[in-house]
């Protein structure tokens, strides 16, 4: 089983929709992050979390909210999407400041 | 700002034709380098860390070195499995956050 999980892989839905993203791990990790990916602009940061009762901001954390349930799970939720949010998002965890981060398989985002 | 910048955007590679990846950063007191695979349809996969100038790290064909201004991913007698794109990100010493580059696509031919 994959030690970070997201759910779904694939969703496509309308402009004005409000939508969850779910990402579930079983490394341990503290630290967990939400990102998403566009061709040519590489990973940006939407918003990222220490421990459960810490929640910080992204570079691109507008139009964005996120959730996080327990130490293992962090949600990411767009309010109303719109077409520019289109994109693969990941999540990734890390065991401390200076450790490599570990990524989810991904999810693919359409906004029609 | 912490920037990241990538080279070449496109790499293509007979099989077994060495060559090298560029990482180049800016970076208000260096953290981590660190170094990503990615293949179509996947997250990236951890490869490297490295954390100071003169540093260097190997993974079967792949090395990894670095500099105070760039890092390298030197591939050596590549096959066609190493063919992905590969994503550095630095962290500084101030931010708890990882800024990442654009990714170079390797594509090893057979």
């Amino acid at each position: 089983d994959a030690d970070v999980t997201q759910t779904p892989r694939n969703r496509i839905t309308k402009t004005g929709k409000r939508i969850m993203l779910e990402c579930s791990q079983t490394k341990g990790h503290d630290r967990m992050y939400w990102y998403r990916q566009d061709p040519g602009l590489g990973l940006r940061l939407i918003y990222y979390s220490f421990d459960v009762k810490d929640i910080n901001k992204g570079e691109i954390s507008d139009g964005y909210s996120v959730s996080r349930q327990a130490q293992a799970k962090f949600s990411l939720s767009l309010e109303s999407a719109i077409p520019n949010q289109t994109a693969l998002y990941f999540c990734a965890t890390s065991y401390a400041g200076n450790q490599p981060q570990h990524f989810g398989d991904g999810t693919r985002l359409s906004i029609l | 700002e912490d920037q990241v910048t990538q080279s070449p955007e496109a790499l293509r590679l007979q099989e077994g034709e060495s060559s090298s990846l560029n990482c180049s950063y800016t970076v208000s007191g260096l953290r981590g380098l660190f170094w990503y695979r990615q293949d179509p349809g996947k997250g990236p996969e951890f490869l490297f860390t490295l954390y100071s100038a003169g540093e260097e790290k190997e993974k079967e064909r792949l090395k990894a070195t670095l500099t105070k201004k760039e890092s390298f991913l030197h591939i050596t007698a590549p096959k066609p499995e190493d063919s992905a794109t590969y994503l550095c990100a630095v962290q500084d010493n101030y931010g708890q956050n990882f800024v990442f580059g654009p990714g170079t696509r390797l594509s090893v031919l057979p």
